[in-house]
């Protein structure tokens, strides 16, 4: 166990509904990553929180956003889902800012979102 | 760009026998580089990291790779592997903000 727990575990919705994806961090842990997993794109890094403030950003879609609260846990959301968005995503968290050498990112046991 | 890539799609070998996954890299500057395995239906577990230092880097379950910077590559290895390890394996370079940066992954296949 990571330390680092995602709600929920499964998701199924239909296309253009909008949802969020909840991801509590280790304890003490500062940063928040969410990864986006799926047969085609493999493992993608969407955006990183570090305390409260947007720290870096990847591929991430317009529909798609993400916050992280006073208490460090994060929410991703997704919004006017298309099929494509169906895909394992993954939530992770680091001590720092994710540049020091005791940065190892934690991941969590991921969401698995099914967009029918 | 950073990037790592691991060529071996899957890799078979037999209970007992030692394993090798292989990882290439390409950074500008020094690398950071990380093992993470992937059990079905689990997120992914932390192997090991390689920050600077020896160029033998042990880690969880038996586990341990070797950095090789002339060659740019990060393997993975276990001198007897186990059924249990039996998994899809990924490596990963740390990029310039601290995002990771995947390869595509190895299923990791050891037959008893």
């Amino acid at each position: 166990d990571s330390g680092v727990t995602q709600t929920p575990k499964h998701l199924i919705t239909a296309t253009g509904q909008r949802v969020t994806l909840r991801c509590s961090p280790r304890s003490g842990d500062l940063s928040v990553y969410w990864y986006q997993q799926s047969l085609d794109q493999g493992l993608q890094f969407l955006i990183q929180y570090y305390n409260g403030e947007e720290r870096a950003k990847g591929n991430i879609l317009e529909r798609f956003s993400a916050q992280q609260f006073p208490d460090l846990h994060s929410e991703l959301n997704l919004s006017s889902l298309e099929l494509g968005d169906s895909a394992l995503y993954f939530c992770a968290s680091s001590v720092g800012r994710g540049g020091s050498d005791s940065d190892t990112q934690y991941f969590g046991p991921g969401t698995r979102l099914t967009v029918l | 760009a950073q990037s790592v890539a691991q060529p071996e799609d899957q890799v078979n070998v037999a209970e007992g026998n030692p394993l090798t996954v292989k990882c290439t890299y390409s950074v500008s500057g020094n690398p950071y580089l990380f093992w993470y395995v992937q059990y079905p239906n689990r997120g992914l577990q932390f192997l090991l990291k390689y920050i600077t230092g020896d160029n033998l880097v042990k880690g969880s379950y038996g586990f341990e790779a070797e950095f090789n910077k002339s060659q740019t590559s990060f393997h993975l290895k276990k001198p007897s592997a186990l059924v249990s390890d039996s998994a899809l394996y990924f490596c990963a370079v740390r990029g310039y903000t601290g995002k990771l940066i995947f390869g595509q992954g190895t299923t990791l296949q050891v037959k008893p």
